[in-house]
């Protein structure tokens, strides 16, 4: 009965690999969204899509590159790992509409040796 | 610009009550929300306001001064478990939704 789901927990890999995180909400939400939690906890969004919909594209290089299969899913590709990718990367989901609350997943902490 | 500030860290004695505070200045407003992070976990909502005053919510309140760019969280009766970071989130009015978040506070609960 999981609500936001990611996969993979954990990802320790290679400067200038490519990976994929993924996420799946099951709430029937329309909007999903993926944030960077820095070294500092700082959480940051990236992207935003509502029903398969890219609304946000914040400031983040194009090595990353968020898909939307579907509403349910939003899985974030990222190319050419760098040492400063290395956070926890949240994806989030929430109704579309004045008063929706953001769930989280429960993170992906990606570290780039 | 964006800017919410909060307190870095806060320390308190269980069975205390401890009000942690936001200021936010944001390219207008639609709502601020406070979440709660354990370490090394999700984010999970606490409260919500976008009309000024308090909501309250069991041990935990809200409070909202939409002039003054002030929100506060009021933790009563404080136990262990809430040990725990405590973010401040903004939605500002775009097409988007989009939360703008603090730095968040990081409490520590003393027996």
């Amino acid at each position: 009965d999981t609500a936001v789901s990611q996969t993979p927990k954990y990802l320790v890999t290679q400067m200038g690999n490519d990976k994929s995180i993924k996420c799946e909400q099951n709430l029937g939400h329309d909007t999903m969204y993926w944030y960077k939690q820095d070294s500092k906890k700082f959480l940051k969004i990236m992207f935003s899509y509502n029903n398969k919909e890219l609304i946000i594209n914040e400031t983040v290089p194009n090595r990353f590159s968020p898909k939307s299969p579907d509403k349910a899913h939003l899985n974030l590709h990222i190319n050419s790992l760098e040492l400063g990718d290395s956070a926890v990367y949240f994806c989030a989901s929430s109704l579309a509409g004045s008063t929706d609350t953001q769930y989280f997943g429960p993170g992906t902490r990606l570290t780039v040796l | 610009g964006q800017n919410i500030d909060q307190p870095t860290e806060m320390t308190a004695t269980e069975g205390a009550i401890v009000q942690i505070n936001c200021t936010y200045q944001t390219s207008g407003f639609n709502g601020l929300f406070w979440y709660q992070q354990h370490a090394g976990e999700a984010p999970t909502f606490l409260s919500y306001n976008v009309l000024d005053g308090l909501e309250e919510k069991g041990r935990f309140s809200s409070f909202l001064s939409r002039s003054k760019g002030y929100s506060y969280l009021l933790l009563k009766e404080l136990q262990m478990k809430d040990s725990a970071s405590y973010l401040c989130a903004v939605r500002v009015p775009d097409s988007s939704y989009k939360l703008i978040f603090g730095s968040g506070t990081r409490l520590l609960v003393r027996p």
